[in-house]
Order: C-alpha cells, then sequence, then structure tokens
C-alpha cells in the first residue's frame, strides 16, 4: 500500500516554462487536495477535489489547474511558472469529508 | 473566511519540559479540528483529531488537545516532550459542511537534549 505518491520530488523551472506535479493515492480516496507550504504561511490549499470529474478552488487557486478524471490521480499543473510559485506542494487524500487526510512526501518546486 | 492562528512559531525546550502550542481559529459555525505533525525530512502525519464529544482527545504520543469552543481554541499539550518531538506542528480546521482544510502557519519546535 503505496499511500499518496508524488513525482517528480524535486524540480527546478524557468519563468514562463509550465509543469505538471503528479500525484496519485490507491486507497480508493474520493477527496483529494494540493497545497503548497511557505515559510511562516503554514499550508494553504491551492485546489481540492471530492470525487472524478469534480474540482474547486481553494485559498490560492491562481496560475494552477486541476483535473480529476479519475479516482486516483490528481494532477496540478502550472501554467507559466513565476518565481512566486517557488514553493513545497503536498497533495492529501482523505476517504471522506470528515476523515483525516494523508499526505505525500512533497514536491519542491524551485522557479528561477 | 476561516482563519487560524498559532501563537508561536518557534518553541525551544529542554527534554522532560512540558509544551503547550496554541491554536485559535475564526469560524462562527461547527468545525472539526485537527493537529498534525511534520517531522524533519518527512510529509504531515496527523497527531490527533477533534470531531464531537469529550473536548479533551488524546493523540499519538502522549500528545492531547483541549477544545474550548466558547475560546475558539484547541491547543495541544504534552507533560514531558523528548528530543524526539522536534518537529513542525500545524493547526487545522475544516467545516463540517465542507471539505476545504485551512492550516495554520506551524510552530517549529526543537527540543534539546
Amino acid at each position: 500500500n503505496a499511500g499518496v505518491t508524488q513525482t517528480p520530488k524535486f524540480q527546478v523551472l524557468k519563468t514562463g516554462q509550465s509543469m505538471t506535479l503528479q500525484c496519485a493515492q490507491d486507497m480508493n480516496h474520493e477527496y483529494m487536495s494540493w497545497y503548497r507550504q511557505d515559510p511562516g504561511m503554514g499550508l494553504r490549499l491551492i485546489h481540492y477535489s471530492v470525487g472524478a470529474g469534480i474540482t474547486d478552488q481553494g485559498e490560492v487557486p491562481n496560475g494552477y489547474n486541476v483535473s480529476r478524471s479519475t479516482t486516483e490521480d490528481f494532477p496540478l499543473r502550472l501554467l507559466s511558472a513565476a518565481p512566486s510559485q517557488t514553493s513545497v506542494y503536498f497533495c492529501a487524500s482523505s476517504r471522506t469529508e470528515d476523515q483525516p487526510q494523508h499526505f505525500g512526501d512533497g514536491t519542491r518546486l524551485s522557479i528561477l | 473566511a476561516q482563519s487560524v492562528s498559532q501563537h508561536n512559531h518557534h518553541v525551544i525546550l529542554s527534554e522532560a519540559a512540558s509544551l503547550e502550542l496554541g491554536c485559535n481559529y475564526s469560524y462562527g459555525g461547527t468545525v472539526n479540528l485537527f493537529w498534525y505533525v511534520q517531522y524533519p525530512g518527512q510529509h504531515l502525519q496527523l497527531l490527533l483529531k477533534y470531531f464531537s464529544g469529550d473536548p479533551l482527545v488524546k493523540g499519538i504520543k502522549g500528545f492531547e488537545a483541549e477544545f474550548i469552543k466558547s475560546k475558539f481554541s484547541f491547543n495541544l499539550r504534552k507533560p514531558s516532550v523528548q528530543w524526539s518531538d522536534t518537529a513542525e506542528y500545524f493547526c487545522a480546521v475544516r467545516d463540517t459542511g465542507g471539505f476545504k482544510t485551512i492550516f495554520g502557519a506551524g510552530t517549529r519546535l526543537f527540543v534539546k537534549a
């Protein structure tokens, strides 16, 4: 049971490049979220999904897109990377809306 | 809008000292409350949670937290910390009618051996 798997673990991009952060869970969880973690600001919710085909915005959605074509996968897309998006990104999932979340190991992203 | 405030950004304690980390939230409705811990180089893990019932909840590794509804607080406590408790601790709040979870800024705890 792998839990929540994020790839890549590290990535360096140039300003303006696009990329997709991958997140997959093998626990058949309906609920998935993407957070960014910045020093002194804790975790901020970017986007979340309550099931396949259903996504919604979190606190800081600008500059990011998501989709949820399957229960297992919830990729996060940076459309045109900006230095302000340098952060550590965490994906999380939970079985139901009132259960605690399981977190992945994170992706450390640097935008030059 | 919901918000979560953690009172201390950094705490330094000696082993065997008692710990209390403050957490206050602003939200008028019914909430679920969580404390997560992130050990160095690891992902977040659930420490304890409060949904309803007894406002004093016990979690893993000897941690406990008390929900005081009138104060909108959910403070984390441990009677005697260990060096292995060195980590960052996050308080989180979720509206029971939804799924969005709001996290505090975190408190970095360093325990001196």
